[in-house]
């Protein structure tokens, strides 16, 4: 079945340490999105990327990086940077078009240990 | 910008009641509308979306949303709760193929159902 995969689940960083999220899509879309979801806030756009090798910045990029080099792939690093990491990340994927839903994964935990 | 309220941060419903969320959003051009649900610790679903056409918009799972321009409004709709409708519903605006089809998101609605 095509969909999205985030990994891990849950996440733990120590204070001063950079961590990465993985997502991996198979739906052959072009555009991918990382998302912070905290209790009450809705969800917040970090980082989006609609095209291989080129991403750009959301309303929440500080603190965040991205990489996306292959088309399935869009990895989110935490840097020390984030001071406030603790959240629910979520990955979409899309393709273009006006009409077009995102595809949500199933989420990242992150906790600052 | 786009932004998007949904004024009711819990609702509780009774099992067989009707359920109505409120999603009011301002968006300069014509809205790409959707509503999504998320069960605790998961992704969102879609629900449904509006882009065009008739006002009226179907739905998985018995949902539906009302699309009024004159009020900004994009409420959803289900006739008859079950209780696996308890999760958190979001409303959102799309900002269209030139900003990259982001997605700007309401803050939720909760959604309790009591047996």
């Amino acid at each position: 079945d095509g969909g999205i995969t985030q990994s891990p689940k849950y996440l733990f960083r120590k204070e001063g340490q950079n961590v990465t999220l993985s997502c991996e899509q198979n739906l052959n879309h072009d555009a991918m999105y990382w998302y912070r979801q905290d209790p009450g806030q809705g969800l917040r756009l970090i980082y989006y990327s609609q095209i291989v090798n080129d991403f750009q910045k959301g309303d929440i990029a500080e603190g965040y990086s991205v990489s996306r080099e292959k088309k399935e792939s869009f990895p989110l690093t935490v840097t020390s940077a984030q001071k406030n990491p603790t959240a629910f990340y979520l990955c979409a994927s899309g393709r273009p078009g006006l009409d077009q839903p995102q595809h949500f994964g199933d989420g990242t935990r992150l906790s600052i240990l | 910008a786009q932004s998007v309220t949904q004024p009711d941060i819990h609702i509780t419903v009774s099992e067989g009641a009707s359920l109505e969320l409120r999603c009011n959003y301002s968006y300069g051009a014509t809205p790409y509308l959707f509503w999504y649900v998320q069960s605790p610790g998961q992704g969102l679903q879609l629900l449904l979306k509006y882009f065009s056409g008739d006002t009226l918009v179907q739905g998985i799972k018995g949902f539906e949303a009302e699309f009024k321009r004159s009020q900004s409004s994009f409420n959803l709709r289900k006739p008859s709760v079950h209780w696996s409708d308890a999760a958190e519903y979001f409303c959102a605006v799309g900002a269209g193929k030139a900003a990259g089809n982001k997605l700007t998101f309401g803050g939720g609605t909760r959604v309790l159902v009591k047996p």
